[in-house]
C-alpha cells in the first residue's frame, strides 16, 4: 500500500501565476481534504472533496479551487498566487465513518515558494 | 465555524517526566477528535484519536481524555523519551469531516 502521494514535492512560482498540486489517496480511501501550513502553524483546512464534488470548505478565497477524479486523486488549484500562499500543502484521505469524523491520513506535503 | 485552541505552544520536560498538552473546541457538534504528531519536515501523523462517546483512550504510553460539557480534551504522554520531541497537534471534526487544527505545541524532551 502507497499510502498518500502527492506531486511535485516542492515547487516555486511568481507572483500571479497559476499552480496545480496533485494528490492520489490511500488505497480503499474515497474522500480527499486539502490544507494549507504556513511555517510554524497548524494546518488549515482549505475544501473536502467526495465523490467528485466538494463537501466542505474552509475560509480561504475562490483563487483556491479542487477538483476529484473518477479514482478518488484530486488537484488543488491556485489562481494569481499571492506571496502569502506559500506554504506546506498537504492532501489527506479518508473514507468515511458511520460514527462521524474519519481517520485522515496526511501526504508527504508540496512545499510551494512564491517569489 | 470550528476554533481550536491549544496550549502550551511549548513545553520543554525531562526524559521521563509526563507531558500534558491541552485543546479547547468551539462546536458542541464535533465528535471526533485527533492527536497527530509530526517531526521537523515530514508529515503528520496520528497518534491517538478519541470520539464524543468515549471519556477516556489509552496506547501504551499515550492517553486522551475528553470533556464534553467543558469542551476540552487533553493528550497526556508518560515516561517521555526524547523520540518523542516532535510538534503535537490537536483537531477537532464533525460528522462531515472539516477538521480544525490547533496551533500545536513543540515537546522537547531533555535526555
Amino acid at each position: 500500500d502507497a499510502g498518500v502521494t502527492q506531486s511535485p514535492t516542492h515547487l516555486i512560482k511568481t507572483r500571479g501565476q497559476q499552480v496545480t498540486l496533485r494528490c492520489s489517496p490511500k488505497s480503499g480511501h474515497d474522500t480527499v481534504s486539502w490544507y494549507q501550513q504556513a511555517l510554524g502553524q497548524g494546518p488549515q483546512f482549505i475544501f473536502q472533496y467526495y465523490e467528485e464534488e466538494e463537501r466542505q470548505r474552509g475560509n480561504f478565497p475562490d483563487r483556491f479551487s479542487g477538483h476529484q477524479f473518477p479514482n478518488y486523486s484530486s488537484e488543488l488549484n491556485v489562481n494569481a498566487l499571492l506571496l502569502g500562499d506559500s506554504a506546506l500543502y498537504l492532501c489527506a484521505s479518508s473514507f468515511p465513518s458511520v460514527l462521524g469524523g474519519a481517520e485522515q491520513y496526511f501526504g508527504p506535503g508540496t512545499r510551494l515558494t512564491v517569489t | 465555524g470550528e476554533n481550536v485552541e491549544q496550549h502550551p505552544s511549548t513545553l520543554s520536560v525531562q526524559e521521563g517526566d509526563s507531558a500534558v498538552i491541552k485543546c479547547t473546541y468551539s462546536d458542541s457538534a464535533s465528535n471526533y477528535f485527533p492527536w497527530y504528531k509530526q517531526e521537523l519536515g515530514k508529515r503528520p501523523q496520528l497518534i491517538i484519536d478519541i470520539r464524543s462517546n468515549v471519556g477516556e483512550k489509552k496506547d501504551q504510553r499515550i492517553a486522551v481524555t475528553l470533556n464534553k460539557t467543558a469542551k476540552h480534551f487533553s493528550l497526556h504522554i508518560t515516561e517521555t523519551q526524547p523520540e518523542d520531541s516532535a510538534v503535537y497537534f490537536c483537531a477537532a471534526s464533525r460528522y462531515n469531516n472539516d477538521m480544525r487544527f490547533g496551533a500545536g505545541t513543540r515537546l522537547t524532551v531533555k535526555p
